[in-house]
């Protein structure tokens, strides 16, 4: 069956250290793959996208990694703040055009 | 620009009545869409549209669930009759549309849906 799955409901560091949490895909063969992220009682924001033959992709502290062959994406936030606490859902298209397959989520939470 | 505009923001009802939710997407993005999120899940897609067209509508419900997009514009989802296991947060997302390239969703804050 296809499946999406964020290995980690939630994910605990402290102020300063990088986050990494992990999106691995069974069945799919996504041409890219979103990250998004939720705070409580609000719509996911996007946040980054890549594409199958970019290998890693950065914006300000945040960075996103593409491994087709392991099937997986890896998203870290460095220097994380107490601010980057949510939920950070990973998503990819089944077939290129049609809606976005979301994971579960993985909620952060950074303590100062 | 403006947002994805939904409303209401929060919704009571019993099960076995009906409810309708509004969505007004940004100004030009031809596709819309309407997602299901339960708690502690990820959004699942209840239904896809490209200008006034469903592009996909294979999870939604069909003996309870309607959706319209008038004019291409505006979008209303409506349940009847609702069932306890209706309760969630109802999400409407925009986006520009290519046949070339991806493009990122654009999310409203949702219409928070109990069912009693």
């Amino acid at each position: 069956s296809q499946k999406i799955e964020q290995n980690s409901e939630a994910l605990n560091i402290q102020e300063g250290k990088t986050a990494t949490l992990t999106c691995n895909y069974t069945n799919y063969s996504p041409a890219y793959l979103q990250w998004y992220r939720q705070d409580p009682g609000r719509g996911p924001v996007f946040l980054l996208l890549i594409r199958e033959n970019e290998k890693e992709k950065r914006k300000e502290r945040l960075k996103v990694t593409f491994d087709t062959t392991l099937k997986q994406s890896l998203f870290h936030i460095t220097a994380s703040q107490p601010a980057d606490s949510a939920t950070y859902l990973c998503a990819l298209e089944a077939i290129f055009g049609t809606a976005l397959i979301f994971g579960k989520g993985t909620t952060l939470s950074v303590s100062s | 620009e403006a947002g994805v505009a939904q409303s209401p923001r929060y919704k009571i009802i019993e099960k076995r009545q009906s409810v309708a939710f509004w969505c007004n997407p940004i100004s030009g993005h031809a596709t819309l869409y309407w997602y299901q999120q339960i708690l502690g899940q990820g959004p699942k897609l209840l239904i896809q549209f490209q200008n006034n067209g469903v592009v996909d509508d294979s999870q939604l419900p069909k003996d309870r669930f309607s959706a319209e997009r008038l004019k291409g514009v505006d979008s209303t989802l409506k349940i009847q009759p609702a069932k306890l296991e209706d309760s969630a947060v109802y999400l409407c997302a925009s986006s520009r549309t290519s046949a070339h390239q991806p493009y990122e969703q654009y999310f409203g804050p949702g219409t928070r849906l109990t069912v009693t």
